[in-house]
């Protein structure tokens, strides 16, 4: 069973503030994507990085996968309430099922 | 386009006994998913199918749990008899299946309390 751990579970910063979110594994993956959800909602996709040192920019989102495809990172420049909720990162295998695995998640609060 | 449809989106049942819910995924989506996340956690996939057919279900508890998916459209997973420890949301989610990067989509999921 393919394992991703994510750090830090929770976080609390203050509104403006920068904050990085960890996702990773001891395998490797063919894709990687990460997911916000919010409470009473399923997940929602943000973006999915395939390449191993792709960086993808979306606003104040920075997301990056690993050269060896086996973690990734999550910055978010200056944090703003509407950021708060659960970070999802989850892996796809390369196997012919095309599973995806999460991780356990982070749960950010940005404070006003 | 309408999103993935889940009912019921509460629950709360005893233990020991049957539970069903039910997924409408997008129109067109060949394959769709059941997770199981607990409060905490991450989702963890219970099964998955391709048009009708069962892809994978090596989590699935299938002395308790059961899924179908007639006419590869709708779906519905049963809980028969439920324990405590079933006590989590359930998301049904859904995608297209075209080249390495489909998304899947999620519907806002069955929350059950077993009491």
């Amino acid at each position: 069973t393919q394992l991703l751990e994510q750090s830090p579970q929770f976080l609390s910063i203050q509104e403006g503030e920068n904050l990085t979110v960890y996702c990773n594994s001891s395998s490797v993956f063919s894709s990687l994507q990460w997911y916000r959800q919010e409470p009473g909602e399923g997940p929602v996709l943000l973006v999915t990085v395939v390449t191993g040192g792709e960086v993808k920019k979306l606003k104040r989102l920075t997301f990056q996968f690993g050269d060896a495809r086996k973690d990734s990172s999550l910055h978010i420049t200056a944090a703003q309430p509407g950021d708060t909720g659960l970070y999802l990162c989850a892996g796809r295998s390369s196997g012919s099922a095309r599973q995806l695995t999460f991780g356990s998640g982070t749960q950010l609060t940005v404070l006003p | 386009e309408a999103g993935v449809a889940q009912s019921p989106r509460y629950k709360i049942i005893e233990k020991r006994q049957s539970v069903a819910f039910w997924c409408n995924p997008i129109s067109g989506h060949a394959t769709l998913y059941w997770y199981q996340q607990i409060l905490g956690q991450g989702p963890k996939l219970l099964i998955q199918f391709q048009n009708n057919g069962v892809v994978d279900d090596s989590q699935l508890p299938k002395d308790r749990f059961s899924a179908e998916r007639l006419k590869g459209v709708d779906s519905t997973l049963k809980i028969q008899p439920a324990k405590l420890e079933d006590s989590a949301v359930y998301l049904c989610a859904s995608s297209a299946d075209r080249g390495l990067v489909w998304p899947q989509h999620f519907g806002d999921g069955t929350r059950l309390s077993i009491l």
